[in-house]
């Protein structure tokens, strides 16, 4: 079984700052997933990557696959990127193994 | 495009009772997945189906658990009988090609 860990599990921070949250993962696997959970309950799919480094907006997802490590970070952070979010190691069809999440909190 | 459905959206019921949780996933998608989600022990992954044949239901937790996919644009998941432990939200999402993850809003259960 593939062991997640996540950190930070809580992070607050003041609108505008850079945010950085890490995934590092036990059993090697060929992509990565990171979700975002909002306050509401409903799960978005962020980015699936399986190498490098994947960018959308002012969030930027990177990859070391060697190193079983990935990163989330979010550029210019905003109150409404406030939410849990979720690193999910996993490829292809596979069932996806979940970190706890990181809960976010952005204030204005 | 309607997203991945589920229904009921909310379910209440006593222990004992049967409960079946419905899915339709995205029209196309080859996937589909069924997970729980719980405050101790967040995300986990139930059991997967590709192309209607289910692939892996290690994540079940025991015989009160079933779960069918008839066609590729229903699926259900069923527990008999029903425990308070089983409380829970019951996340359905699909995929295609082992692409992204698209999930349902998500069933909330709450047997008492």
């Amino acid at each position: 079984k593939n062991e997640v860990e996540q950190s930070p599990q809580n992070l607050t921070a003041q609108e505008g700052e850079f945010i950085t949250i890490n995934c590092s993962y036990s059993v090697g696997i060929s992509a990565l997933h990171w979700l975002q959970q909002h306050p509401g309950g409903g799960i978005v799919s962020l980015f699936m990557l399986s190498s490098g480094k994947k960018k959308h907006g002012r969030l930027i997802a990177t990859i070391n696959i060697q190193e079983k490590h990935s990163s989330l970070h979010i550029t210019a952070s905003h109150p409404r990127d406030s939410a849990v979010y979720i690193c999910a190691p996993g490829g292809g069809a596979d069932g996806l193994t979940f970190g706890k999440g990181t809960h976010l909190i952005i204030q204005p | 495009d309607a997203g991945v459905i589920q229904s009921p959206r909310h379910e209440v019921t006593e222990m004992g009772q049967e409960v079946t949780l419905r899915c339709k996933p995205i029209s196309g998608h080859n996937s589909l997945f069924w997970y729980r989600q719980t405050m101790m022990r967040g995300l986990e992954l139930l059991i997967y189906f590709n192309n209607n044949v289910p692939i892996d239901d290690s994540g079940m937790p025991e015989d009160r658990f079933s779960a069918k996919m008839p066609n590729a644009s229903f699926s259900t998941l069923k527990i008999q009988p029903s425990e308070p432990r089983d409380s829970a939200v019951y996340f359905c999402a699909s995929s295609s090609g082992g692409d992204s993850r698209y999930f349902g809003p998500g069933t909330r259960l709450t047997v008492t």
